[in-house]
C-alpha cells in the first residue's frame, strides 16, 4: 500500500452509464491529480487540485468531470464515454506546489468502455 | 509535443546482469528528474530522483545518470533480479516544482531467469 487508494479497481461500462471512480489518501498531502495511462502512450496528466482548488485541466473532454470536496479525497465524474477512453485511470498525490520527492500514485482503476 | 521520451521500449536482461534503462528529453529548462517503477497491476512507484545540479546518484543497486550537455538521464540496475521486471519511466520536471512532472512512454524490462 501506498497510502493512496483507488477504487473501484476494475470497471466495465457502457457508453450511456455514469460512474465515479474515487481517490483517497491520508499522507497530509495537498495536491492530487488525475492521468490516464493508455498502452503504448506516455502517462496523461489530466488535472490538477491544490488545496480542493483545480489548478489544471488538461484539456480534458467534458465527459469527464473532477471533484475534489476535501484534500484528502478526489473523485472522477464519468459520464457518456467512449471505447478509446479504456484506459488506466491513476491516482497521485503530493505535497502542494512541490514534486521533490515525487507524487505517490494509487494502484489504479482499470476502466473498460463497452 | 512531449519532451520526456526512451530510446527502448523493451529491455531483456539475465539474472545478476547490470540493467541499463535510458531517456531522453528536450527540455533544457527541466532541473528534476525521477524514475518511476510500475509492476504489473500497481501505480508506478518512486525509485531514485536526481537534481541539474548532480550528475549521479546512487541508491541502493541502482545508480542514476544525468548528461546534461546531451539531455540524456540513465538509471542503471546492478545485479537485476526477478523482482525488477516492470515498466519503469522517467520523469522530468521544470521551475523546481511549480509545474506538474512530465513522464515519458516507458520501458518494460524482462529478468530472464
Amino acid at each position: 500500500e501506498t497510502g493512496v487508494t483507488q477504487t473501484p479497481r476494475h470497471l466495465v461500462m457502457g457508453m450511456t452509464n455514469k460512474k465515479s471512480l474515487k481517490c483517497e489518501q491520508h499522507l497530509g498531502h495537498n495536491a492530487m491529480y488525475w492521468y490516464k495511462q493508455s498502452a503504448k502512450k506516455p502517462l496523461e496528466l489530466m488535472f490538477v487540485y491544490n488545496f480542493k482548488e483545480q489548478t489544471e485541466n488538461n484539456s480534458v473532454p467534458s465527459r469527464f468531470s473532477p471533484e475534489c470536496p476535501n484534500s484528502s479525497h478526489l473523485f472522477l465524474h464519468l459520464h457518456t464515454l467512449q471505447p478509446e477512453d479504456s484506459a488506466l485511470y491513476l491516482c497521485a498525490s503530493s505535497p502542494p506546489g512541490r514534486t521533490f520527492g515525487g507524487y505517490t500514485f494509487g494502484s489504479g482503476t482499470r476502466l473498460t468502455v463497452v | 509535443g512531449e519532451s520526456v521520451g526512451l530510446h527502448l521500449p523493451t529491455l531483456s536482461v539475465q539474472e545478476g546482469d547490470n540493467s541499463i534503462i535510458n531517456c531522453a528529453y528536450s527540455n533544457s529548462a527541466s532541473d528534476y528528474f525521477i524514475w518511476y517503477k510500475q509492476e504489473s497491476g500497481k501505480g508506478p512507484q518512486f525509485i531514485i530522483d536526481i537534481r541539474s545540479n548532480m550528475d549521479k546518484r546512487q541508491g541502493q543497486r541502482v545508480t542514476v545518470l544525468l548528461n546534461k550537455t546531451v539531455k540524456h538521464l540513465s538509471l542503471q540496475i546492478a545485479a537485476t533480479q526477478p523482482g525488477d521486471s516492470a515498466v519503469y519511466f522517467c520523469a522530468e520536471n521544470i521551475n523546481s516544482g511549480n509545474t506538474p512532472l512530465v513522464f515519458g512512454k516507458g520501458t518494460r524490462l524482462s529478468v530472464i531467469a
